[in-house]
């Protein structure tokens, strides 16, 4: 039974450039949050979706950022036009419907050069 | 702001012994309450979650405590082992909202 997925693991852009990162839930899972952890820092949330909708948005940069989980293949969080300050860990979380729990993917280290 | 916080920043603990790692939140919206374990370049691993009409639960070595009087939350684990040895977070979720409101982790040291 596999987990959450994530790719890539790692991604290095340089800035200016835009980076994308792919999520697929586990399976029976048709809700999807991303996070973002700063190093030696906690994860704070940036978006929460399900198949086909923006739920809550809230912690999501104003600009550059947008998130997808479409009908079909996995969630996608874009990053335009990345900074240095992008740099960070995104990990995806997944849960099936009516649970609070999430499960969390590997993450993806973005390194912004 | 609310927040959840941790009141030890790292943690060591000799093999064999117990840990007891604690939180505190601000929130008494909070309803939900979950533990995870960070590995070293790995994403955060499910150990345990308790809800706010309970007081206690346990786990497979490991016991959540929540005081709701106090805000405080804390983790146990019995018998410590070295692949313990991780950052452990606490995080809370309101009953109205969808995130994980994490605290910034405390790094569990076994030694031998």
């Amino acid at each position: 039974n596999a987990g959450v997925m994530q790719n890539p693991r790692h991604l290095v852009r340089r800035r200016g450039q835009e980076a994308r990162l792919r999520c697929s839930p586990m399976k029976g899972h048709s809700h999807v949050y991303w996070y973002r952890q700063l190093p030696e820092e906690g994860l704070k949330f940036m978006v929460y979706l399900q198949k086909e909708n923006i739920i809550d948005e809230s912690g999501m940069p104003k600009e550059r950022f947008s998130a997808e989980f479409p009908k079909e293949g996995p969630s996608i969080l874009r990053i335009q036009q990345v900074v240095r300050g992008d740099s960070a860990a995104y990990f995806c979380a997944s849960s099936p419907p009516i649970t609070d729990t999430q499960y969390f993917g590997p993450g993806t280290r973005l390194t912004v050069l | 702001g609310e927040s959840v916080g941790l009141h030890l920043p790292t943690l060591s603990v000799q093999e064999g012994d117990n840990s007891i790692i604690n939180c505190a939140y601000s929130n008494s919206a909070s309803d939900y309450f979950i533990w995870y374990k960070q590995e070293s370049g790995k994403g955060p691993q499910f150990i345990i979650d308790i809800r706010s009409n309970m007081d206690k639960r346990q786990g497979q070595r490991v016991t959540v405590l929540l005081n709701k009087t106090v805000k405080h939350l804390s983790l146990q684990i019995a018998a410590t082992q070295p692949g313990d040895s991780a950052v452990y977070f606490c995080a809370e979720k309101r009953n109205s909202g969808y995130a994980l409101n994490f605290g910034k982790g405390t790094s569990l040291l076994v030694t031998p």
